[in-house]
């Protein structure tokens, strides 16, 4: 099993640009997270999804847009780039929440970007 | 909201050196994870503390759950340059939902040889 797949790995964008990351898993598990994490600071939840058609708001979803068509797929869409975007994205799954059970996220291998 | 502090931000040992990393919440936490991140690397799930005083090791790595459920420490013994990278805590408030963790700001562990 791949796990969670993040695509691309790298990407420099202009100000004004658009562009989608993409986040795929093959674990079925039913929680999705995008995360950002800017240099010396912890992670940022962006938005999540507790299933397919579901998806909310984290704590810093301005300037994002994000879908959950399938279990398997939640791609994260940036809209007009501005520098303040600039930052690592990880993407993290985990299963239902199961109470005494570890909740644990599995990350992706993340998406470095710059807007430039 | 809810916030979660971490202490200290860097911590540069000695290669068999012991580490210690500490992390505060404001509020209740259900549970608490600690993941690692190597640098250049994605967090990796290392262990989730539930109850109350819980204690867990990991061969040289002892993770502790403070009593009142707001604070958690985890530390290394006889540092290895494989434990290079940062240490983040992140905290599941009491009836918190899908929108998951609250991650503290990391903990670097730099290691001189």
């Amino acid at each position: 099993n791949a796990g969670v797949t993040q695509t691309p790995k790298f990407r420099i964008l202009k100000i004004g640009q658009s562009m989608t990351l993409q986040c795929t898993q093959d674990m079925n598990h039913n929680y999705m997270y995008w995360y950002r994490q800017d240099p010396g600071m912890g992670l940022k939840l962006i938005y999540y999804s507790v299933g397919a058609g579901i998806t909310d708001k984290g704590e810093v979803p301005n300037g994002y847009n994000v879908s959950r068509s399938t279990t398997e797929d939640f791609p994260l869409r940036l809209e007009l780039a501005a520098p303040s975007q600039t930052s690592v994205y990880f993407c993290a799954t985990h299963d239902k929440l199961r109470t005494g059970k570890s909740e644990k996220l599995f990350f992706g291998s993340g998406t470095q970007l710059s807007v430039l | 909201g809810q916030q979660v502090m971490q202490i200290p931000q860097y911590q540069h040992v000695q290669e068999g050196e012991d580490f210690t990393t500490y992390c505060n919440s404001s509020t209740t936490l259900s549970n608490i994870q600690w993941y690692k991140q190597r640098p250049g690397g994605h967090p990796v799930f290392l262990i989730q503390l539930v109850k109350s005083g819980e204690v867990k090791k990991q061969k040289r790595l002892t993770f502790q759950f403070g009593e009142a459920k707001k604070n958690s420490s985890l530390h290394i013994t006889a540092t290895q340059t494989t434990d290079v990278g940062t240490y983040f805590c992140a905290g599941h408030r009491w009836g918190g939902g899908a929108d998951g963790l609250t991650f503290g700001k990391g903990t670097h562990l730099i290691i001189q040889p």
